[in-house]
Protein backbone atom coordinates (compact mmCIF):
# COMPACT_ATOMS: atom_id res chain seq x y z
CA UNK A 1 0.00 0.00 0.00
CA UNK A 2 1.28 3.34 -0.96
CA UNK A 3 2.75 5.52 1.98
CA UNK A 4 3.99 9.13 2.70
CA UNK A 5 7.36 8.54 3.82
CA UNK A 6 9.43 11.18 6.08
CA UNK A 7 13.04 11.32 6.92
CA UNK A 8 14.71 11.59 9.42
CA UNK A 9 12.65 9.89 12.09
CA UNK A 10 14.10 12.57 14.90
CA UNK A 11 16.23 15.34 14.17
CA UNK A 12 18.25 17.11 16.62
CA UNK A 13 19.92 20.37 16.33
CA UNK A 14 20.73 23.69 18.25
CA UNK A 15 19.05 26.51 18.66
CA UNK A 16 19.55 29.37 15.39
CA UNK A 17 20.78 26.29 13.40
CA UNK A 18 18.96 25.50 9.93
CA UNK A 19 17.03 22.10 9.80
CA UNK A 20 15.50 20.55 6.33
CA UNK A 21 12.60 18.10 7.16
CA UNK A 22 12.21 15.49 4.44
CA UNK A 23 9.48 13.45 2.80
CA UNK A 24 8.33 11.38 -0.22
CA UNK A 25 4.50 11.57 -1.07
CA UNK A 26 2.05 9.14 -2.59
CA UNK A 27 3.86 8.96 -6.10
CA UNK A 28 0.69 10.45 -7.96
CA UNK A 29 -0.55 12.85 -4.92
CA UNK A 30 -0.73 15.67 -6.41
CA UNK A 31 -1.33 18.49 -3.71
CA UNK A 32 1.34 18.34 -0.38
CA UNK A 33 0.67 19.30 3.68
CA UNK A 34 2.70 20.32 6.82
CA UNK A 35 1.35 20.10 9.84
CA UNK A 36 3.06 20.70 13.42
CA UNK A 37 1.83 18.81 16.92
CA UNK A 38 3.78 20.62 19.63
CA UNK A 39 3.75 17.37 22.19
CA UNK A 40 0.46 16.84 23.85
CA UNK A 41 -0.69 20.08 22.03
CA UNK A 42 -3.64 19.40 18.45
CA UNK A 43 -1.92 18.69 15.64
CA UNK A 44 -1.34 22.60 13.29
CA UNK A 45 -1.60 23.36 9.87
CA UNK A 46 1.49 24.90 8.52
CA UNK A 47 0.99 24.65 4.46
CA UNK A 48 -0.53 23.32 1.68
CA UNK A 49 1.13 23.23 -1.76
CA UNK A 50 -0.12 22.58 -4.97
CA UNK A 51 1.62 23.06 -8.46
CA UNK A 52 4.42 23.97 -7.25
CA UNK A 53 3.29 26.74 -5.15
CA UNK A 54 1.86 27.37 -1.85
CA UNK A 55 -1.89 27.66 -2.01
CA UNK A 56 -2.45 28.41 1.68
CA UNK A 57 -0.52 28.90 4.99
CA UNK A 58 -0.81 29.60 8.71
CA UNK A 59 -0.09 32.38 11.04
CA UNK A 60 2.80 29.81 12.16
CA UNK A 61 4.68 29.67 9.05
CA UNK A 62 6.57 32.69 8.86
CA UNK A 63 9.79 33.82 6.80
CA UNK A 64 11.76 31.03 8.77
CA UNK A 65 9.82 28.24 6.92
CA UNK A 66 10.09 27.43 3.33
CA UNK A 67 9.19 24.66 1.26
CA UNK A 68 10.20 23.07 -2.02
CA UNK A 69 9.69 20.45 -4.34
CA UNK A 70 12.95 19.94 -5.51
CA UNK A 71 12.19 16.95 -7.62
CA UNK A 72 9.48 15.06 -8.71
CA UNK A 73 8.96 12.91 -5.61
CA UNK A 74 10.40 15.24 -2.68
CA UNK A 75 8.71 17.79 -0.43
CA UNK A 76 11.00 19.19 2.14
CA UNK A 77 9.89 21.85 4.78
CA UNK A 78 12.98 24.26 5.83
CA UNK A 79 13.58 26.05 9.07
CA UNK A 80 15.98 28.42 8.51
CA UNK A 81 17.25 29.64 12.09
CA UNK A 82 15.43 26.97 14.62
CA UNK A 83 14.07 28.29 18.05
CA UNK A 84 13.25 26.77 21.02
CA UNK A 85 9.35 26.93 20.35
CA UNK A 86 9.85 24.86 17.29
CA UNK A 87 10.39 21.45 18.92
CA UNK A 88 7.39 19.71 17.93
CA UNK A 89 6.29 16.39 16.05
CA UNK A 90 6.00 17.62 11.76
CA UNK A 91 4.02 15.56 9.45
CA UNK A 92 3.69 15.64 6.17
CA UNK A 93 0.74 14.95 4.38
CA UNK A 94 -0.66 14.30 0.47
CA UNK A 95 -4.03 13.65 -1.12
CA UNK A 96 -4.83 13.41 -4.77
CA UNK A 97 -6.94 16.06 -5.29
CA UNK A 98 -7.68 19.06 -3.06
CA UNK A 99 -10.77 17.64 -1.09
CA UNK A 100 -9.07 14.06 -0.89
CA UNK A 101 -8.14 12.02 1.88
CA UNK A 102 -5.00 13.18 2.95
CA UNK A 103 -2.39 10.50 3.95
CA UNK A 104 -0.09 11.45 6.75
CA UNK A 105 3.37 10.12 6.86
CA UNK A 106 5.18 8.96 10.71
CA UNK A 107 6.17 12.37 11.47
CA UNK A 108 9.58 13.59 12.32
CA UNK A 109 10.40 14.70 15.30
CA UNK A 110 12.27 18.00 16.05
CA UNK A 111 14.18 18.69 18.69
CA UNK A 112 15.73 22.14 19.17
CA UNK A 113 18.30 22.32 22.03
CA UNK B 1 -12.98 30.59 10.44
CA UNK B 2 -13.07 26.98 10.76
CA UNK B 3 -13.63 25.45 14.46
CA UNK B 4 -13.49 21.92 15.90
CA UNK B 5 -14.12 21.13 19.54
CA UNK B 6 -13.64 17.32 21.52
CA UNK B 7 -14.44 18.23 24.85
CA UNK B 8 -13.49 15.09 26.27
CA UNK B 9 -9.78 15.15 26.37
CA UNK B 10 -9.72 11.65 28.22
CA UNK B 11 -11.87 8.88 28.26
CA UNK B 12 -10.90 5.45 30.64
CA UNK B 13 -13.05 2.53 29.67
CA UNK B 14 -13.23 -1.09 30.38
CA UNK B 15 -12.23 -3.66 27.61
CA UNK B 16 -15.70 -4.53 26.17
CA UNK B 17 -17.82 -1.57 26.65
CA UNK B 18 -19.19 1.08 24.14
CA UNK B 19 -17.55 4.07 23.75
CA UNK B 20 -18.49 7.38 22.11
CA UNK B 21 -16.16 10.27 21.58
CA UNK B 22 -17.67 13.59 20.51
CA UNK B 23 -17.13 16.22 18.10
CA UNK B 24 -18.51 19.38 17.31
CA UNK B 25 -17.63 21.86 14.26
CA UNK B 26 -18.18 25.32 13.64
CA UNK B 27 -17.95 26.57 10.18
CA UNK B 28 -20.00 29.45 7.36
CA UNK B 29 -19.18 27.08 4.80
CA UNK B 30 -21.88 24.96 3.03
CA UNK B 31 -19.76 22.76 1.49
CA UNK B 32 -16.93 20.30 4.32
CA UNK B 33 -15.61 17.96 4.75
CA UNK B 34 -15.00 15.97 8.38
CA UNK B 35 -12.52 13.15 9.46
CA UNK B 36 -11.34 11.18 11.86
CA UNK B 37 -8.02 10.24 12.36
CA UNK B 38 -6.83 7.47 15.29
CA UNK B 39 -2.77 8.85 16.66
CA UNK B 40 -1.55 5.62 18.63
CA UNK B 41 0.88 5.33 20.96
CA UNK B 42 3.65 5.08 18.25
CA UNK B 43 2.79 8.58 16.75
CA UNK B 44 1.50 8.07 13.19
CA UNK B 45 -1.68 9.38 11.98
CA UNK B 46 -3.97 6.86 11.02
CA UNK B 47 -7.11 8.00 8.53
CA UNK B 48 -10.58 6.67 9.78
CA UNK B 49 -13.41 8.32 7.79
CA UNK B 50 -13.93 11.54 5.39
CA UNK B 51 -17.57 12.78 5.20
CA UNK B 52 -18.67 15.86 2.91
CA UNK B 53 -21.54 17.73 4.58
CA UNK B 54 -24.03 16.72 1.86
CA UNK B 55 -24.11 13.21 3.21
CA UNK B 56 -26.01 12.76 6.60
CA UNK B 57 -25.94 9.16 6.55
CA UNK B 58 -24.69 7.59 8.87
CA UNK B 59 -21.68 4.78 8.64
CA UNK B 60 -20.69 1.87 10.02
CA UNK B 61 -17.21 0.13 9.47
CA UNK B 62 -16.96 -3.19 12.06
CA UNK B 63 -16.64 -2.07 15.25
CA UNK B 64 -16.70 1.51 14.25
CA UNK B 65 -19.88 3.81 13.54
CA UNK B 66 -20.33 7.24 13.14
CA UNK B 67 -23.17 9.78 13.64
CA UNK B 68 -23.25 12.76 11.95
CA UNK B 69 -25.73 15.90 12.65
CA UNK B 70 -25.95 19.09 11.29
CA UNK B 71 -28.65 20.18 13.20
CA UNK B 72 -25.99 20.04 15.63
CA UNK B 73 -23.13 20.58 13.81
CA UNK B 74 -21.80 17.10 15.37
CA UNK B 75 -19.65 14.19 14.21
CA UNK B 76 -19.53 11.79 16.87
CA UNK B 77 -17.16 8.60 16.79
CA UNK B 78 -18.25 5.29 18.88
CA UNK B 79 -16.29 2.36 19.03
CA UNK B 80 -18.12 -0.56 19.94
CA UNK B 81 -17.02 -3.23 22.20
CA UNK B 82 -13.85 -1.83 22.69
CA UNK B 83 -10.58 -3.29 22.83
CA UNK B 84 -7.10 -2.14 24.11
CA UNK B 85 -5.75 -2.19 20.84
CA UNK B 86 -8.25 0.88 20.50
CA UNK B 87 -6.56 2.78 22.80
CA UNK B 88 -5.12 6.04 21.27
CA UNK B 89 -5.39 9.48 20.75
CA UNK B 90 -8.62 10.60 18.61
CA UNK B 91 -8.71 13.55 16.04
CA UNK B 92 -11.63 15.28 14.46
CA UNK B 93 -10.96 17.28 11.51
CA UNK B 94 -12.47 19.61 9.54
CA UNK B 95 -12.06 21.14 5.59
CA UNK B 96 -13.20 23.30 3.35
CA UNK B 97 -12.50 23.71 -0.30
CA UNK B 98 -11.69 27.32 -0.54
CA UNK B 99 -9.41 27.55 2.22
CA UNK B 100 -6.04 25.42 0.63
CA UNK B 101 -7.85 22.44 1.92
CA UNK B 102 -6.36 22.79 5.52
CA UNK B 103 -7.24 19.96 7.89
CA UNK B 104 -8.55 22.23 11.44
CA UNK B 105 -7.82 19.82 14.29
CA UNK B 106 -10.04 19.30 17.08
CA UNK B 107 -8.14 19.40 20.55
CA UNK B 108 -8.08 14.99 20.59
CA UNK B 109 -9.64 12.61 23.04
CA UNK B 110 -7.21 10.48 24.87
CA UNK B 111 -9.22 6.90 24.83
CA UNK B 112 -7.92 4.52 27.39
CA UNK B 113 -9.36 0.76 27.26
CA UNK B 114 -8.15 -1.22 29.93
CA UNK B 115 -8.33 -5.17 30.10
Amino acid sequence: EPEVTQTPSHQVTQMGQEVILRCVPISNHLYFYWYRQILGQKVEFLVSFYNNEISEKSEIFDDQFSVERPDGSNFTLKIRSTKLEDSAMYFCASSLRGADIQYFGAGTRLSVL
Amino acid sequence: AQKVTQAQTEISVVEKEDVTLDCVYETRDTTYYLFWYKQPPSGELVFLIRRNSFDEQNEISGRYSWNFQKSTSSFNFTITASQVVDSAVYFCALSVPWAGNMLTFGGGTRLMVKP
